[in-house]
Formats: structure tokens, sequence, C-alpha cells
């Protein structure tokens, strides 16, 4: 049983859109990872969020711990854009944190 | 400075044999964590190393095991290989650990066991 909701699974815009992508978890958690996979398999690491909010360029992570729930915003999207994109979440459980749990992933395309 | 390395980047197995891939973590990151990602199953967590102990372990068959070293690379083994372990093995480093640190992925093992 996946544990991490994204939502939407495939999504299409055009160049300029603001998108978001949601992702919901069931437990508490100690972090919360946005990646970006391209073609090819490479995965970068866009945000690490324990609370609150971050920003970086065109990109806005935010968090709501009570809601259990995280997005992704991109403003004024390009087709560079073009990705799938995953939550991870991360939770202690014993004697520490525990491995990462992804999400299903989000395919983004961006079309000129 | 250098990015996580692994090798090999692709490679070919028979179901049966056993395989190693290897990792080097960013200069100076102690933590070296291990994912396999499928079609089916998508990404999903191996195990993480932390000055060469074990740290966590997710949901695999012993037949997947690991290691690390005192200079922070890991290795990963498979032992009698299925073919259903074909799939884009990834490494991942981190200063700490993947909780309060960001992770930096290397390219990835492609395997396919035929």
């Amino acid at each position: 049983k996946n544990e991490v909701e994204q939502s939407p699974q495939n999504l299409t815009a055009q160049e300029g859109e603001f998108i978001t992508i949601n992702c919901s978890y069931s437990v508490g958690i100690s972090a919360l990872h946005w990646l970006q996979q391209h073609p090819g398999g490479g995965i970068v690491s866009l945000f690490m969020l324990s609370s609150g909010k971050k920003k970086h360029g065109r990109l806005i992570a935010t968090i709501n711990i009570q809601e259990k729930h995280s997005s992704l915003h991109i403003t004024a999207s390009h087709p560079r854009d073009s990705a799938v994109y995953i939550c991870a979440w991360q939770a202690y459980s014993g004697g520490g944190a525990d491995g990462l749990t992804f999400g299903k992933g989000t395919h983004l395309i961006i079309q000129p | 400075k250098a990015g996580v390395t692994q090798t090999p980047r692709y490679l070919i197995k028979t179901r049966g044999q056993q395989v190693t891939l290897s990792c080097s973590p960013i200069s100076g990151h102690r933590s070296v964590s291990w994912y396999q990602q499928t079609p089916g199953q998508g990404l999903q967590f191996l195990f993480e190393y932390f000055s060469e102990t074990q740290r966590n372990k997710g949901n695999f068959p012993g037949r997947f095991s690991g290691r690390q070293f005192s200079n922070s690379r890991s290795e990963m083994n498979v032992s009698t290989l299925e073919l259903g372990d074909s799939a884009l093995y990834l490494c991942a480093s981190s200063l700490t650990g993947t909780s309060g640190n960001t992770i930096y992925f290397g390219e990835g093992s492609w395997l396919t066991v035929v």
C-alpha cells in the first residue's frame, strides 16, 4: 500500500501557466522531499521541508504538518520544467528515522 | 565538487548470477542510501548506511545486501538474480542522513536481468 498520494498523476499545461502538484501522506513525518526526474533517470532534489514554505527561483514548496499535505508550485512554467516530480517522506520510528517512502510521481509536460 | 558517482551505468546479467554496484558519495558526505526504481513499483527504499553501519533497511529479501567502507563509498550486492530485479538502482548521499539534509542522487545503474 502506497502511503504517499500524489496528484495529479499526469498534467499537461501551456507555457507560462501556474502549476500545482499535491502530495498527501498518512503519518507524522520528520521530513518531506520534492524531487525532479528527467528522462534518462537522473534525480535532482528540489526541496527538503519539515515545516512552512521554501522558495527557489520559480519553484515554491509548502507543507502543512497538521493536514499532512504538501504542495509544489511552479510559476511561469517553461518547457524545460517538463519532468516527473516525486514527493517522498520520512517518518520516525523506533530508534530513528525510517527510509524514504515515495509517491508515484506526477508526469508534467509543458507545451510551448 | 564532484557529484555522486555510480558504476557501472549499464549492465546485463543472467538469472541466477549476482551483481555488485558501486557508489561514491560527494566528498564529506557520510550517509549513502540505495533505491530501486521500476515502472511497476516506482521508487523504493533499499537501505541506508552511515559511518559504515546500516541504519535502515527497506522491505527487500535478503538477496539484497550492501556495505559501506571507511571512505564512505558504498556497494550493494544482489545475489541469485531474478528477472524482476531488472531496474534502475540509484544511490544518494547526504551529510548525515535523508532526514534534515538535502540528498544528492547519482545517475543510477541500469540493470537488466535476462
